[in-house]
């Protein structure tokens, strides 16, 4: 069955610690994987998008990794600021052919304090 | 920058009855779904729509529900009779999807909307 696993489902940093958040999915055949941040009561946004040959991906504080071969993603957070509280949810596009159904993962959640 | 714009903002409806949440994709783009998120659980696909009909769907997506692109503008989710069970946000997303070859490409982002949240009572 297809899957996406996140991991911590919680997490509470200081303002201006790094974090990583971790994400082991079984997606058969798999398409790419991407990172959305979704703040409360607001829709997910895209932070990245990596397909099968990408290993690392920055979007500014943001950089996330891929192990194709283990089959799991991190999403590493620089310097994190207040605004960073939110969900971050790890999705995985499953098929060939046509554009496919993501499997979101339970995401984590991201707490920030002064 | 271009948003996906979703109305209601939230929507009461009594069981039994029927619902359509609206929802305007960004105008150039060429594929749109509609994905629910129960409170407190991971967002679930429902269905994807490209070329005026449906590309995919998810077993949630059951004779219930219905999609449609009325005009230019628009696209909408409408639940037939609904359930308790449908209270949820419901999103909508668009992409602007290309060809490369034969294959759908599937790395371009998804554009949501900040979502409908339905209430059955």
């Amino acid at each position: 069955k297809n899957q996406v696993e996140q991991s911590p489902q919680s997490l509470i940093i200081l303002e201006g610690k790094n974090c990583t958040l971790q994400c082991n999915y079984t997606v058969s055949p798999f398409s790419n994987l991407r990172w959305y941040k979704q703040d409360t009561g607001r829709g997910p946004v895209s932070l990245t998008i990596m397909t099968f040959s990408e290993n690392t991906k920055s979007n500014g504080r943001y950089t996330a990794t891929l192990d194709a071969d283990t089959k799991q993603s991190s999403l590493h957070i620089t310097a994190s600021q207040l605004s960073d509280s939110a969900s971050y949810i790890c999705v995985v596009t499953s098929g060939e052919g046509g554009y496919n159904k993501l499997i979101f993962g339970a995401g984590t959640r991201l707490a920030v304090h002064p | 920058e271009p948003e996906v714009t979703q109305t209601p903002s939230h929507q009461v409806t009594q069981m039994g009855q029927e619902v359509i949440l609206r929802c305007v994709p960004i105008s150039n783009h060429l594929y749109f779904y509609w994905y629910r998120q129960i409170l407190g659980q991971k967002v679930e696909f429902l269905v994807s729509f490209y070329n005026n009909e449906i590309s995919e769907k998810s077993e949630i997506f059951d004779d219930q529900f219905s999609v449609e692109r009325p005009d230019g503008s628009n696209f909408t989710l409408k639940i037939r009779s609904t359930k308790l069970e449908d209270s949820a946000m419901y999103f909508c997303a668009s992409t602007r999807s290309g060809f490369s070859g034969q294959r759908l490409r599937s790395d371009q982002p998804q554009h949501f909307g900040d979502g409908t949240r339905l209430s059955i009572l």
